[in-house]
């Protein structure tokens, strides 16, 4: 089973809404990635967790708060969102940083 | 310098050709090399992985991974109108835990 599950599957949300993220894996991997896709380009890396501790963080700006609860659980929270936000947001997990990525269906965010 | 380099195409085949994707990478270091396919509005999904120089084959798709030239492709064979789609090449190194995406070529399998 290589499954990433995210939810919501679409969110519109407005600049002063706080709304967060979900995505679950249950294939015992330790490393969880969120990233950001424009359309027509490639998946931008936002953070990495590590057996759930964050390990990288890409200069994101602070109205989004990433959160690990547990090895399982991978949450993104969204504050104060700008218009230029909105884009397909992506939740991958691997064994181990490095190792194959398996990419959940991703949310579409549209911030008005 | 990006460290994955695809040719973002289009790259058009008529249905039944072999589709031919290539990738060029600059870290030396780099261990493994991923191929995912992603349709349109879809997220990422895993094609192939290769470690080792020379070729791997799995169904109609063969990855082929030079080391000294630092280049990667990915082969399909008896192209299908469903294999239109963006294909995304991906380098990763254990060291510094780092994975990079290239930017994707947009593949048009042609009826």
């Amino acid at each position: 089973d290589t499954e990433v599950t995210q939810t919501p599957k679409h969110l519109v949300m407005g600049m002063t809404n706080k709304k967060s993220l979900k995505c679950e894996q249950h294939m015992g991997h330790r490393a969880m990635y969120w990233y950001k896709q424009k359309a027509k380009k490639p998946p931008e890396l936002m953070f990495v967790y590590s057996y759930e501790k964050l390990s990288i963080n890409e200069s994101v700006p602070s109205r989004f708060s990433p959160e690990c609860p547990n090895s399982s659980l991978l949450n993104l929270h969204l504050h104060a969102l700008q218009p230029e936000d909105s884009a397909l947001y992506l939740c991958a997990s691997s064994r181990a940083v490095a190792d194959t990525q398996y990419f959940g269906p991703g949310t579409r965010l549209t911030v008005l | 310098q990006k460290e994955v380099e695809q040719n973002s195409g289009p790259l058009s085949v008529p249905e039944g050709a072999i589709a031919s994707l290539n990738c060029t990478y600059s870290d030396r270091g780099s261990q493994s090399f991923f191929w995912y396919r992603q349709y349109s509005g879809k997220s990422p999904e895993l094609i192939m992985f290769i470690y080792s120089n020379g070729d791997k084959e799995d169904g109609r798709f063969t990855a082929q991974l030079n080391k000294a030239s630092q280049y990667v492709s990915l082969l399909i064979r008896d192209s299908q109108p469903s294999d239109s789609a963006t294909y995304l090449c991906a380098s990763s190194r254990d060291t510094g835990n780092q994975f990079y995406f290239g930017t994707g070529t947009s593949l048009t399998v042609i009826p």
